[in-house]
């Protein structure tokens, strides 16, 4: 069972750079979440898609944009990488009231 | 503002102690408070807690939330090596998607 898989598990970026991180799942979830991690931060909301079709803001959005490309993919690109989204980034995703599912990770450094 | 808050932040135990996690909680539209553990990677789910004062246990974990005074704990008895992780309590609100929002989480280490 995959599960949640994001790509890639390692990038390093320059400053200015842009990138997009890629997420699937295959447990046929409405709702997808992207939240960043830092230390002594917890997990911090980016964006989340409640259905297909539909994106919103989380708690830290800016510099972040996302894409529900289907019901399987939510992706989440920096248009112009800065050195403070350097950070571990994981996505998740649920069906309805129950417990969200996580991706293994992605760790983004930004020189 | 949904607000979670973890203590302690971090805490040493021997191997065989009991150890108890805390977490408060203000959340306009509570719906359910869960608790994960992650060790070097993703959050792993271990507890949904929905209604006051009913415990939910698994081996050696336990769970129990008061909504009255908005918290909730976890308990882990005989504590092993492999308990050490950062455990994570988050609130689910009544909103439109299942928003979580986390506590800081609390560092456990187990040690011989």
């Amino acid at each position: 069972n995959a599960g949640v898989t994001q790509t890639p598990k390692f990038q390093v970026l320059k400053t200015g750079q842009s990138m997009t991180l890629q997420c699937a799942q295959d447990m046929n979830h409405n709702s997808m979440y992207w939240y960043r991690q830092d230390p002594g931060m917890g997990l911090r909301l980016i964006y989340y898609s409640a259905s297909e079709g539909t994106t919103d803001k989380g708690e830290v959005p800016n510099g972040y944009n996302v894409s529900r490309l289907n019901k399987r993919e939510f992706s989440l690109r920096l248009e112009s990488a800065a050195p403070s989204q350097t950070s571990v980034y994981f996505c998740a995703s649920c069906q309805g009231w129950e417990k969200l599912f996580f991706g293994s990770g992605t760790q983004l450094s930004v020189l | 503002e949904d607000k979670v808050v973890q203590s302690p932040l971090s805490l040493v135990v021997h191997e065989g102690d009991t150890v108890t996690l805390n977490c408060s909680y203000e959340v306009t539209n509570f719906r359910s408070l869960l608790w994960y553990k992650q060790e070097k990677k993703a959050p792993t789910f271990l507890f949904m807690l929905t209604s006051s004062g009913i415990e939910k246990k698994s081996g050696r974990l336990s769970s129990i939330l008061d909504k009255k005074e908005l918290f909730s704990i976890l308990n882990i008895t005989a504590t092993q090596t492999g308990d050490s992780a950062v455990y994570l309590c988050a609130v689910l609100n009544t909103g439109t998607a299942s928003k979580l929002t986390f506590g800081t989480g609390t560092r456990l280490q187990v040690t011989l």
